[in-house]
């Protein structure tokens, strides 16, 4: 299984400030044949269902608010909320999607400083 | 709109099944595969396996092989996932989830939580 390591686990900033997470895979999820990473980006709210944010490690998913980029490529990647608002309080997991079994980071829990 | 809706919660004794359905709207059931993620408490993502509702094909994550069985039945657009010999610690919140064969999934259930204690 492929391992996926978050950092931090947690991270306190203050509203308008960035807030940036990183997701380390255990090994390449770039796919060479078609150059697509097989990395997705969840957010969790208290007592909510995931809800995705990014796939293919950077294509934001529809309705989703432009403060919220995904970058990386190979092994290494972030996510970065480039001016955090009260409503993205929430646990933030990254997925890879490469090879099953789909396996998630443990998680980083955004609050405000 | 698309719409996963999962069944209520349960509580269950050490070595009993559940069976948890996910009944979808909005879209068209067989064109898409259902995920099955289990979170305990407090605790992260865990993905169970999927199954093709247009074909019933099913992957099951190794850890569950043998306890976990997921079906569909496409006349009510419902998928259902029974877990058997329950353990305490398999009390966690079970999700739905709709996708293409692997993820990313888009579309989520609210969640069943499934309680084991003797």
């Amino acid at each position: 299984d492929i391992v996926m390591t978050q950092s931090p686990d947690s991270l306190a900033v203050s509203l308008g400030e960035r807030a940036t997470i990183t997701c380390k895979s255990g090994r390449s999820v770039l796919y060479s044949s078609n150059n697509k990473n097989y990395l997705a980006w969840y957010q969790q709210k208290p007592g909510q269902p995931p809800k995705l944010l990014i796939y293919w490690a950077s294509t934001r998913e529809s309705g989703v608010p432009d403060r919220f980029s995904g970058s990386g490529s190979g092994t290494d990647f972030t996510l970065t909320i480039s001016s955090l608002q009260a409503e993205d309080v929430a646990i933030y997991y990254c997925q890879q999607y490469y090879s099953t079994p789909p396996t998630f980071g443990q998680g980083t829990k955004v609050e405000i400083k | 709109q698309v719409q996963l809706v999962q069944s209520g919660a349960e509580v269950r004794k050490p070595g009993a099944s559940v069976k948890v359905s996910c009944k979808a709207s909005g879209y068209t059931f067989t064109g898409y595969y259902i995920h099955w993620v289990r979170q305990a408490p407090g605790q992260g993502l865990e993905w169970m396996g999927w199954i093709n509702p247009n074909t019933g094909d099913t992957d099951y994550a190794q850890r569950f092989q043998g306890r976990v069985t997921m079906t569909s039945d496409t006349s009510i657009s419902t998928a259902y996932m029974e877990l058997s010999r329950l353990r305490s610690d398999d009390t966690a919140v079970f999700y739905c989830a709709r996708g293409p064969q692997y993820p990313p999934l888009d579309y989520w259930g609210q969640g069943t939580l499934v309680t084991v204690s003797s």
